[in-house]
């Protein structure tokens, strides 16, 4: 069965510095996700993005973030200069084009020191 | 706004035993999507059920199965002889066209 995969699985950065997280969406899905999870609290929304544009973001997406569909497989989120506050769980998620379920990633643990 | 409530921070269950999860939403939209994830202490997200609002059936997936209401825009999930692996966080998830809106949670013991 086809999986959404993310990597790394873990990360553990500086803050200050830049991260990457790289995912590689479910191959027919067209409408790609990312959330964030902080350690105990729920899942948080932070942007969508189909047609290779952003079409919807939270107030969390600030200029910090950028997504980017690079090639026809991965689909990435860039932290610019990461924060203390950026520490947590960031799943990318999946959708068909008329299907609304979401699939989600097994998600990448990161940890700003 | 959309707003998705989950009023159990915790619950437990005897292994065999049903156990009835609470979520409540709040949504203006007229066509929308309830879902139920499953977290275990891996942390990955795991779809356990679907509901299109547009439907009047209860959607069921093998030991699982809803109580959506409406009118009272509430969208239970019941876990029927519940497993050890069944142990882990349960959200509940609102959705349309773009983003899931998710509650607080439900973290579920099954006890042996």
């Amino acid at each position: 069965e086809p999986e959404v995969t993310q990597t790394p699985s873990h990360q553990v950065t500086q803050m200050g510095q830049e991260v990457i997280l790289r995912c590689v969406p479910i191959s027919n899905h067209l409408y790609f996700y990312w959330y964030r999870q902080i350690l105990g609290q729920k899942v948080e929304f932070l942007v969508s993005f189909y047609n290779n544009e952003i079409s919807e973001k939270s107030e969390i997406f600030d200029d910090q973030f950028s997504v980017e569909r690079p090639d026809g497989s991965n689909f990435t989120l860039k932290i610019r200069s990461t924060k203390l506050e950026d520490s947590a769980m960031y799943f990318c998620a999946s959708r068909e084009l008329a299907v609304e379920t979401q699939y989600f990633g097994p998600g990448t643990r990161l940890l700003v020191l | 706004a959309q707003t998705v409530t989950q009023s159990q921070p915790e619950m437990s269950v005897q292994e065999a035993e049903t156990v009835t999860l609470s979520c409540t939403y709040d949504t203006s939209e007229s066509n929308y999507y309830l879902f139920w994830y499953k977290q275990p202490p891996s942390r990955q997200m795991i779809l356990v059920i679907r509901q299109e609002a547009y439907k009047q059936q209860n959607a069921t997936e093998n030991r699982f199965s809803v109580n959506f209401q409406k009118a009272a825009k509430s969208f239970s999930l019941k876990i029927s002889d519940s497993q050890l692996g069944d142990t882990a966080m349960y959200f509940c998830a609102l959705g349309g066209s773009e983003k899931l809106v998710f509650g607080k949670g439900t973290k579920l013991t099954v006890n042996p």
